[in-house]
Parts: C-alpha cells; structure tokens; sequence
C-alpha cells in the first residue's frame, strides 16, 4: 500500500510568488492534516480535512494560506504571496477514521521544504 | 495550556550506549493520548507508539521502551544499546481527547546522533 506522498520535496521561490504544494493520503483515509516545522522549532498543526470539508483551519497563519481538498482525495496548499516567514518543512498526514480520531495513528510524508528567498 | 516539551535540542552518543529522551508535557485533560514519532534522514515521520492516559503501563518493543509517568507528566523514550540506524530527530506529541479533529501537539524534537 502506498504511502501519504507530497509533492514538490523541495521549493526555491522568491517573496511575492505563488507556490502549490500536493499531498496524496493514503487511499481510503478521511482525515488529512498539514503540519508545518519552521526554523528547527516545533511541528505546528495548520488545518484538518475531513474527506472535502476542513474541520478545523485554526493553525492556518493569515490569508495567505489556501488549502483544498477537492473531491475528498489530494489535497493542495497555495501560499499567495509567500513570505520569507514561510519558509519551513510542510508536512502532509492522513489518517482513516474520524470515531476517536484522537486516538488514530496519523500517517506523515517526508514533507515539502520550502525556502523563500 | 496544552503544551510538550523537549528538553533535549541534540543528543550525541556512541554506539551501544543508552540513551533516554525527555518529554514533559501539559494538559488539563483527564483523557489524552501521548505519542512517539521518528523523522528519519528520509524526512517522513514514523509512528513509534500511541499510549493513553489510562494505561501507565511501561512499554518495551525490542531496543525501545517507554516510561510514562502521570505523576510527573512524563513520557519518557529509551534506546537500549543504540545503533547508528537510530540517528534520526525524535518527536513528541499529545492529543487531548476533547481534540475529536486528532490534532497533534508537538514538542521541538530532539536530533539523536549515534557515532559508530
């Protein structure tokens, strides 16, 4: 079984540009969260889908920060304009059912490292 | 407050020693779950276990074992015998129960590096 896939694994682009990053859950996993590690600090929770329908967006930083979850499969994470803040490793996890989703194991990709010039 | 700490920012050892890493954490919560992840070179974060406040039995899984302490609000992770395999950054991490969404609470992460 394949496991949660991000896309790009790494992203150089300057202030004020337009960068999309993809995750793929693992197929059959309802729940899908972005995390984000900034500076070697702590994973910082960003948003959480269930199937299409974000559950929560509490941790999204500001307006900049789009995420979708068309369809209840990928999901994409647009950051319009990036800042040099935005630099960091996001993190996609997906994990199968929401009956105590507290309790279940979330399953990471390897990340997308984004350095904002 | 819900919150984790990682005390520890690098640890460096030599092979065949054992190592135990810290984590301290906060929660008004009765009910929690508290977790274990490794990040490899690879980058990807790897479940090591899940434990609920419920059950403070220590845990071992080979080379590995957990201390988890309610009265301390400790939960702490031990590499007996360390290998180099084992050099990764090793994170900590909290659900309280009333999070249904199974938001994770991370601490800093500790670096482990294990010298041949």
């Amino acid at each position: 079984e394949a496991g949660v896939t991000q896309f790009p694994s790494h992203s150089v682009i300057e202030k004020g540009q337009t960068v999309t990053l993809r995750c793929d859950p693992i197929s059959g996993h309802d729940n899908l969260y972005w995390y984000r590690r900034v500076m070697g600090k702590e994973i910082k929770f960003l948003l959480h889908f269930v199937k299409e329908s974000k559950q929560d967006e509490s941790g999204m930083p500001n307006n900049r920060f789009l995420a979708e979850r068309t369809g209840g499969t990928y999901s994409t994470l647009k950051v319009q304009p990036a800042e040099l803040e935005d630099s960091g490793v996001y993190f996609c996890a997906s994990s199968q059912d929401r009956k105590a989703s507290g309790s279940n194991e979330q399953f990471f990709g390897p990340g997308t490292r984004l350095t904002v010039l | 407050a819900q919150k984790v700490t990682q005390a520890q920012t690098e640890i460096s050892v030599v092979e065949k020693e054992d190592v135990t890493l810290d984590c301290v954490y906060e929660t008004r919560d009765t009910t929690y779950y508290l977790f274990w992840y490794k990040q490899p070179p690879s980058g990807e974060l790897v479940f090591l276990i899940r434990r609920n406040s419920f059950d403070e039995q220590n845990e071992i899984s080979g080379r590995y074992s957990w201390n988890f302490q309610k009265s301390t609000s400790s939960f702490n992770f031990t590499i007996t015998a360390s290998q180099v395999v084992d050099s990764a950054v090793y994170f900590c991490a909290l659900v309280p129960f009333w999070n249904q969404g199974g938001k994770l609470i991370f601490g800093q992460g500790t670096e482990l590096s294990v010298k041949p």
